[in-house]
């Protein structure tokens, strides 16, 4: 396990399709994170898990998006009827969880929706 | 909630010169501040971080600084190299709780 790994690298849907992308974060890494990254712009934080429980979502979550973390290992996050405003690098990262610790970010999943 | 200001947006210096890019945060509760190498096409890795109840980390030609008082926080890059050449962020949080991102800086090493 050499890192947070996310799946698939390129994603390209017609508006109003569905789509979803997966995050393997770092084994015994218990906390999770979502971000979205926008050409030019710094990652702005989507939601974030402590196990399998999801603790926070940011107002940017709107109720199109859904994340799910179940039994607490790997992550998907759904994005339903998609937008042209959705296109941008879904970003995951991973941390050990306690305390400030470091956080590990994955190459992304590059959405384009057309 | 935390905002986090970066600047230079771009920055442009000589190989073998320094390099330095600030941020200011506006949270006096933060206390975790990691600075992310953001390669074309890539992810954000963690290069170098600083804890509040430190001033200054170094490692090798990089280093941070850390003013609490002031809230501000700088990444110092000495004998600039071509592979130096990134989108560099900077960000902010309260222990391992989400990061609030800078805007970037975009440094180009110049042979």
């Amino acid at each position: 396990d050499t890192g947070v790994s996310q799946n698939p690298r390129h994603k390209i849907t017609k508006r109003g399709q569905n789509v979803t992308f997966r995050c393997d974060p770092i084994s015994e890494h218990n906390r999770l994170y979502w971000y979205r990254q926008t050409l030019g712009q710094g990652p702005e934080f989507l939601t974030y898990f402590q196990n399998e429980a999801q603790l926070e979502k940011s107002r940017l979550l709107s109720d199109r998006f859904s994340a799910e973390r179940p039994k607490g290992s790997f992550s998907t996050l759904e994005i339903q009827r998609t937008e042209q405003g959705d296109s941008a690098m879904y970003l995951c990262a991973s941390s050990i969880g306690q305390g400030a610790t470091e956080a590990f970010f994955g190459q992304g999943t590059r959405l384009t929706v057309v | 909630g935390e905002n986090v200001e970066q600047h230079p947006s771009t920055l442009s210096v000589q190989e073998g010169d320094s390099a330095v890019i600030k941020c200011t945060y506006s949270d006096s509760a933060s206390n975790y501040f990691p600075w992310y190498k953001q390669e074309l096409g890539k992810g954000p890795q963690l290069i170098i971080d600083i804890r509040s109840n430190v001033g200054e980390k170094k490692d090798q030609r990089i280093a941070v600084t850390l003013n609490k008082t002031a809230k501000h926080f700088s990444l110092h890059i000495t004998e600039t190299q071509p592979e130096d050449s990134a989108v560099y962020f900077c960000a902010a949080s309260q222990g391992a709780q989400k990061l609030v991102f800078g805007q970037g800086t975009r440094l180009t090493i110049n042979p």
